[in-house]
Order: C-alpha cells, then structure tokens, then sequence
C-alpha cells in the first residue's frame, strides 16, 4: 500500500520560530511536492524536489526552504514562521513521469500565533 | 497559461439525487487528468487519473469522464459518506500539478 508520512498532523509555533515538517515515502519516487492548502486559494505548490539534493522553486516559496539528503524523505523549513503562514500543509510524491499518480500526505495543520 | 477550474464550487445534494461535478482545463500537452476525494483535515486521496479524450473510469457511485476541453465527476445515487470536497488536477509537460480549488460537496439524508 502506497504511503506518504507526515510527521505530524498539528502544530502550534510562536512567530519568529524555526519550524521543521518532515515528509517520508516509501514508493521510491524520484519526486516530491510541498504544498500548502488555504481557503478558496487551493493547493499552491511551495517547493518540489525532483533527486536527492535537488530542489526547484514552485508558486510560492518565500519564507521556505527545503531538504532532500535522502530519496525518501523531503524536508520543509520555514526560516522564522510568520502568522501569515498558518494553514494546512500537504506533502505528495510521484514517480518520474508527469503522468503518474501523484499521492498525498495527510497534512500538517500548522498555527503560527 | 495554464488553468484549471471546478464548479459549482459547493453543492448539496439529498440522497440519492444525481449530480455531476465540472472541471474546466486549459493544459498544453496534457499528461493526465485526476480526480480526488478530500474530508475534511485530512490530505487528497486519489480516485481518478483519465489520459485521453473519451476515456471513462467507475468506481462504486462515481464516474468521471474526459473531453478535450473538461472532465466530469458524476455521483449516482450518493449517500451521505460521499460528503466531501472534490478536487481536480490536470499534469502538462512540465513537473507539476495544476489544481482547481475544487467542489464542496454535501450529502443530505
């Protein structure tokens, strides 16, 4: 059964903080996504990594960074949270070709007071 | 540039009435249409992925279908465990998804 592991489903963070949302898969895909959810804005793609190592900006990745030292894991880093950043954030994975099925984690709700 | 857009963007239904749900898409050299199920706090869960135009799916109350231009979600007979919002995503040539902010859907007994 495929699976996508968020390490956690809630967190509550203080403006200013290093905030750490780690992804696990276990397909041995090539790539993976961070998203973040909002109301009425959908999914907005933050960062994906298509290899170990490496990394490509998506829609909106100011205030983020990310991390892939090993394939199965893929890291979001958000430098100093801002309130601005709470929402819900979803990790995916996908093998190499655009048409494969992209799968999705269950989510980080993330509240940033 | 790519688009795509789902409506209605809610929609209630009583049991048992059928419905179907829209998904517009403007996608150079689409790779693949997809459809998932989302409750509420929780991630996307795959139901669909339609390649070519003509091309149908089933699965259980659910079809989806694909034209060149959209794809529809339809909803035979639903209960209200289908309550759910219903996003669509289409894949082009490049490495990422486009989704439409998808259909809120709410089964009334």
């Amino acid at each position: 059964d495929v699976k996508v592991t968020q390490s956690s489903r809630y967190l509550v963070k203080r403006t200013g903080e290093k905030v750490f949302l780690e992804c696990v898969q276990d397909m041995d895909h090539e790539n993976m996504f961070w998203y973040r959810q909002d109301p009425g804005l959908g999914l907005r793609l933050i960062y994906f990594s298509y290899d170990v190592k490496m990394k490509e900006k998506g829609d909106i990745p100011e205030g983020y960074s990310v991390s892939r030292e090993k394939k199965e894991r893929f890291s979001l880093i958000l430098e100093s949270a801002s309130t601005n950043q709470t929402s819900m954030y979803l990790c995916a994975s996908r093998g190499q070709s655009p048409g494969n099925i992209q799968y999705f984690g269950a989510g980080t709700r993330l509240s940033v007071l | 540039e790519d688009q795509v857009t789902q409506s209605p963007e809610a929609l209630r239904l009583q049991e048992g009435e059928s419905s179907s749900l829209n998904c517009s898409y403007t996608v150079s050299g689409l790779r693949g249409l997809f459809w998932y199920r989302q409750d509420p706090g929780k991630g996307p869960e795959f139901l669909f992925t339609l390649y070519s135009a003509g091309e149908e799916k089933e699965k259980e109350r659910l079809k989806a279908t694909l034209t060149k231009k959209e794809s529809f979600l339809h909803i035979t007979a639903p209960k209200p465990e289908d309550s759910a919002t219903y996003l669509c995503g289409a894949a082009g040539g490049t490495y990422k998804y486009i989704f439409g902010t998808g259909t809120r859907l709410k089964v009334l007994a």
